[in-house]
């Protein structure tokens, strides 16, 4: 199973809302990534775990919350986002160490729209 | 700061032809670098090179690096429209964490019929 899922696909949201976007591997991956891709961009990193460990966090703003609770799982938690926030959402996986590791498996992201 | 500039940004041709997309990059302590192939959704792996000089080929597709002049090339023999799609070029360093990457822009490949 090389599969990443990612739930949901889309998402339409208030800037006072809160939501969670959902991101599920077993591949036995032990990195997991989230990305935000505008259109026409490439994907830009946001949050890196490790050992479900917070290992890299690019300046993100502190609406955006990562919660890694188990090797299997990554969520985004979301709350008082602004309409620049939408976009795709990209999760991604790979090995820890050792041959490979620099593949990432991406998931089908969630497009998401804050009105 | 890591970088990674691919051209053409965008190309078009007919199937049959023969393309060659670019990839050049700074990074400090090279590891790898990877290309992927992104249609509508998610970005899909097609290939990671870590050595000068040695060939990764997938069918149609084939890629080479060269760590001294600090580039790579993707090319795509006899294209079809199905090969249409954006191609990303990534760079990972070396790093004590999970894999750091960085992206070009990606080049935009419009294959007609």
């Amino acid at each position: 199973d090389t599969e990443v899922t990612q739930t949901p696909k889309h998402l339409v949201m208030g800037m006072t809302n809160k939501k969670s976007l959902k991101c599920e591997q077993h591949m036995g991956h032990r990195a997991m990534y989230w990305y935000k891709q505008k259109a026409k961009k490439p994907p830009e990193l946001m949050f890196v775990y490790s050992y479900e460990k917070l290992s890299i966090n690019e300046s993100v703003p502190s609406r955006f919350s990562p919660e890694c609770p188990n090797s299997s799982l990554l969520n985004l938690h979301l709350h008082a986002l602004q309409p620049e926030d939408s976009a795709l959402y990209l999760c991604a996986s790979s090995r820890r160490r050792g041959a490979g590791s620099d593949t990432q498996y991406f998931g089908p992201g969630t497009r998401l729209t804050v009105l | 700061e890591d970088k990674v500039v691919q051209s053409p940004l965008s190309l078009v041709v007919h199937e049959g032809d023969t393309v060659t997309l670019n990839c050049s990059y700074e990074v400090t302590n090279f590891r790898s670098l990877l290309w992927y192939k992104q249609e509508k959704k998610a970005p899909t792996f097609l290939f990671m090179l870590t050595s000068s000089g040695i060939e990764k080929k997938s069918g149609r597709l084939s890629s080479i690096l060269d760590k001294k002049e600090l580039f790579s090339i993707l090319n795509i023999t006899a294209t079809q429209t199905g090969d249409s799609a954006v191609y990303l070029c990534a760079v990972s360093p070396w790093y004590t964490n999970a894999g750091k990457s960085t992206f070009g822009d990606g080049t935009t490949l419009t294959v007609k019929p």
